[in-house]
């Protein structure tokens, strides 16, 4: 069994500051890690993914998360907030093996203030 | 051409109506999936498909029913709704099996209010 924790579901922060979005995991075999955004009113976006190879990963729109195993976290994270961040981030897991249930986070509001 | 889409985006309707939201995806994918959003924007699976034959069924009342006539399509159909039905309904599809390392593919939503 595999689950995702999003710590904090509201992010507040000043446009161009640093956005630091938390997720940590739990899973009995080894994780695929996924980011995803969703914007009022739309379905959700693939932002990057973790899949075994590197583990700083590079996604779109200047995010990137980087896979953690001791930490068993995959935090995600911008250099300078843009308005048009703001949104719904979404933290999944999937299990490389066995059940192959997808599992997401509670999500994450990012709110940026101008 | 948008990839998933769904119809209708949003459906209004009484307690105890029968209603059916449509899901088309034209990516070649072979697995498709509903998701529950509720009020919370809690995701939760419902059902997945792989080249029509259902995968995953999680704990969702037998009033949901899915169906898959072809692997680019997958409906969902919901009997005798009762208001904590009211959410959010995603589509979605994904290239392989469910789960692993592919990225799965949302389509816009449905939102369903139940009166």
């Amino acid at each position: 069994a595999q689950s995702v924790t999003q710590l904090g579901s509201h992010v507040s922060v000043s446009e161009g500051a640093l956005v630091l979005l938390r997720c940590n995991y739990s899973s009995s075999v080894p994780p695929y890690l996924f980011w995803y955004v969703q914007y009022p009113n739309q379905g959700l976006q693939l932002l990057l993914k973790y899949t075994s190879a590197a583990t700083l990963v590079k996604g779109i729109n200047g995010f990137e998360a980087e896979f953690k195993k001791s930490e068993t976290s995959f935090h995600l994270t911008k250099p300078s907030a843009h308005m048009s961040d703001a949104a719904e981030y979404f933290c999944a897991v999937s299990p490389s093996g066995g059940s192959y249930i997808p599992t997401f986070g509670r999500g994450t509001s990012l709110i940026v203030h101008p | 051409d948008t990839a998933v889409s769904q119809t209708p985006k949003y459906l209004v309707t009484q307690m105890g109506n029968d209603k059916s939201i449509k899901c088309e995806q034209n990516l070649g994918h072979d697995t498709m999936y509903w998701y529950k959003q509720d009020s919370k924007k809690f995701l939760k699976i419902m059902f997945s498909y792989n080249n029509k034959e259902l995968i995953i069924n999680e704990t969702v009342p037998n009033r949901f029913s899915p169906k898959s006539p072809d692997k680019a399509h997958l409906n969902l159909h919901i009997n005798s709704l009762e208001l904590g039905d009211s959410a959010v309904y995603f589509c979605a599809s994904s290239q392989g099996l469910a789960g692993g390392q592919d990225t799965q593919y949302f389509g816009p939503g449905t939102r369903l209010t139940v009166l």
